[in-house]
């Protein structure tokens, strides 16, 4: 059980911002939440990670919501080569593996 | 700084015959995770080990499937007598374990396992 969820899949434009949502409502105080994605044929690719503050790094941006019930992560300028599937997964320090979904499939379109 | 490593590429192998899959953390990381990816299907969970130690095997099979992590050299995957069933992309993720990123996993690029 995952215990995220995210819309199957979802359309950008090229050069425009991507909001994928992720909604994990019984997310513990201690859970980060992570994101990943898998390019086809390759292997899963570390995104972003956060626990309460919102998080930008070279990638992406994520934004966390003040109840932690929900998350959003940002592309702010889609490319070709950002089309894949991404996972937003609820992660304890506690456990150490994560629990892949089906994440979201972004097809970007030139 | 190398990525993880993960060796063969590809594999393939008769049904009946052992699979060897190897994995080269990055460096400075002391955990290592084996995931399974059945083809049109998810990303699973298989085992967590540190050096010399596995600490969660709650996605391994029962049977013919064993991991291990020594103290010097890779990690290895092993799945014996394998059958059609295990042909799958296995990653290998690492993570430092200590530190801000101590639990961020860093991804190989996989081996593709063919049971003929």
């Amino acid at each position: 059980d995952a215990k995220t969820t995210q819309p199957n899949s979802m359309e950008s434009n090229e050069e425009e911002p991507v909001h994928l949502p992720c909604n994990h409502s019984t997310i513990s105080g201690t859970d980060y939440i992570h994101w990943y994605r898998q390019l086809p044929s390759q292997g899963p690719e570390y995104v972003i990670h956060g626990l309460t503050s919102n998080v930008n790094n070279r990638m992406a941006s994520l934004a966390i919501a003040e109840d932690r019930k929900s998350s959003t992560l940002i592309l702010h300028r889609a490319t070709l080569r950002d089309a894949a599937v991404y996972y937003c997964i609820r992660g304890s320090s506690n456990t150490g593996k994560l629990i892949f979904g089906q994440g979201t499939t972004l097809q970007v379109k030139p | 700084n190398a990525g993880v490593m993960q060796n063969p590429r590809h594999l393939v192998r008769r049904r009946g015959q052992e699979a060897r899959l190897r994995c080269s953390p990055m460096k400075g990381h002391s955990h290592v995770y084996w995931y399974r990816q059945l083809p049109e299907e998810g990303l699973k969970f298989m085992v967590y080990l540190q050096k010399e130690n596995i600490i969660d095997e709650s996605g391994m099979p029962k049977e013919r499937f064993s991991a291990e992590f020594p103290k010097e050299g890779p990690s290895i995957l092993r799945i014996q007598q394998v059958v059609r069933g295990d042909s799958a992309a296995y990653f290998c993720a690492s993570s430092p374990g200590l530190g801000v990123d101590a639990d961020t996993q860093y991804f190989g690029p996989g081996t593709r396992l063919t049971v003929l």
